[in-house]
């Protein structure tokens, strides 16, 4: 119920392609379904979120579409750049058991190679 | 740059041995949250301090122990270690208690048992 499976493991694109992430999970409960990307090194940093009552939503060239019957959601990179080569994960927020808090699930992530 | 601050960025240790990570908020964060990343796991929640206090717990292991100081840093320790214990950890930061605003990470610290 609290699993969030990400795909596909990795990807690799040309520079100006359209890698797209796909995400899904099982648990109605997750309210907010925030994107990560981490470079080598380096901590996860949020990219961009969305909620539930919303299809879409776009910031600059990153763009979450969202399903919520199917209960998937994806990551577009529109005219990806080799400085996009990450890894990126999706995220779930979902109450903790036991108490008031929520918590964030993670996918296994996806490491993303844009080549020049 | 986050704001979050941690050291040390390597740590290589023996099976059995003991360390000690330590985590700086983001200036103003009251929340700070630990996660392990590893290959097979990906990155899993381990516990939560919100102003010196407990919060939340996810997995964490019996072996493991945080605690937040007054000044907000926190400490993860983790003790009497296994080669399974190789990993990743962050940790992150918030401002609120619930676990409901935006989570900024650290670097992380690369943990080696060997």
């Amino acid at each position: 119920q609290q699993q969030v499976k990400q795909s596909p493991q990795s990807l690799i694109v040309q520079k100006g392609g359209i890698p797209i992430i796909n995400c899904a999970y099982e648990n109605t409960a997750f309210d907010y379904f925030p994107w990560y990307q981490q470079f080598p090194g380096k901590g996860p940093a949020l990219l961009i979120a969305i909620r539930p009552d919303v299809s879409e939503k776009k910031e600059g060239r990153f763009t979450i579409s969202f399903n919520k019957s199917a209960k998937q959601f994806s990551l577009h990179i529109m005219d990806s750049q080799p400085g996009d080569s990450a890894t990126y994960f999706c995220a779930a927020r979902g109450p903790n058991s036991g108490g008031s808090n929520y918590k964030l699930t993670f996918g296994k992530g996806t490491l993303l190679t844009v080549n020049p | 740059d986050s704001g979050v601050t941690q050291t040390p960025k390597h740590l290589i240790t023996a099976t059995g041995q003991r360390v000690t990570l330590r985590c700086s908020p983001r200036s103003g964060d009251l929340s700070v949250y630990w996660y392990q990343q590893s290959l097979d796991q990906g990155l899993q929640f381990l516990i939560q301090y919100y102003n010196g206090e407990e919060r939340a717990k996810g997995n964490i292991l019996e072996r493991f122990s945080a605690q937040q100081f007054p000044d907000l840093h926190s400490e993860l320790n983790l003790s009497s270690l296994e080669l399974g214990d190789s990993a990743l950890y962050f940790c992150a930061s918030s401002n609120l208690p619930g676990g409901e605003d935006t989570q900024y990470f650290g670097p992380g610290t690369r943990l080696t048992v060997l």
